[in-house]
């Protein structure tokens, strides 16, 4: 079974640093590799779908790439808002199934 | 705009079944969409539990797939999850949400609209 390995597992970091957490498939993947924030006590939200396409309404300075078995997600400035954790997602076909990756938790430095 | 609700109690005793409703609103669950379950135990991470079709077809996670059924109800809009024989370990937030679909030639395998998460507790 495919694995999602993200890091680092935490990260601590200022308004308006540029941060980015990794995403390692334990086997090259298909580019379907999401994003996700979450944030205490609510839902994952959907940041960036297809390993680059940022979902609608998203704001502009989170950005995703990669391909194979090593992808990103970029906060070019990080606002206030953005302080939450961060997980990745692929679909695999054959077994038909989602992994996510454990989480990367962005504190307030 | 899609929305999804999540029912049911949030209390189960050990080695008895967990069942969950997830109402859709806003769409129908008859489009060509998929929809999951995923759950995620307090303080940890995201676990996929399983995915149905408007056609009745079923994905699950083979590490749940012994202990999981997940069924729709067109008439009414909604899918539910049957899991039997829980532990402790099943505490956790259960999610229901909009997973891959196909449009325009295209596929897309994300989840874009979750329900706001339903917490059950396992203990006698």
């Amino acid at each position: 079974a495919i694995q999602l390995t993200q890091s680092p597992s935490s990260l601590s970091a200022s308004v308006g640093d540029r941060v980015t957490i990794t995403c390692r498939a334990s086997q090259g993947i298909s580019s379907a590799l999401a994003w996700y924030q979450q944030k205490p006590g609510k839902a994952p939200k959907l940041l960036i779908y297809d390993a680059s396409s940022l979902e609608s309404g998203v704001p502009s300075r989170f950005s995703g790439s990669g391909s194979g078995t090593d992808f990103t997600l970029t906060i070019s400035s990080l606002q206030p808002e953005d302080f939450a954790t961060y997980y990745c997602q692929q679909f695999n076909s054959y077994p038909q199934k989602y992994t996510f990756g454990q989480g990367t938790k962005l504190e307030i430095k | 705009q899609v929305q999804l609700q999540e029912s049911g109690p949030g209390l189960v005793k050990p080695s008895g079944t967990l069942s969950l409703t997830c109402a859709v609103s806003g769409g129908s669950i008859s489009s060509s969409n998929w929809w999951s379950w995923v759950r995620q135990p307090p303080g940890k991470g995201l676990e996929w539990i399983g995915e149905i079709y408007h056609s009745g077809s079923t994905n699950y996670n083979p590490s749940l797939k012994s202990r999981v059924t997940i069924s729709v109800d067109k008439s009414k809009n909604q899918f539910s999850l049957k899991l039997s024989s829980v532990t402790a370990a099943d505490t956790a937030v259960y999610y229901c949400a909009r997973g891959r679909y196909c449009s325009g030639g295209s596929c897309y395998f994300a989840f874009g609209y979750w329900g706001q998460g339903t917490l059950v507790t396992v203990s006698s």
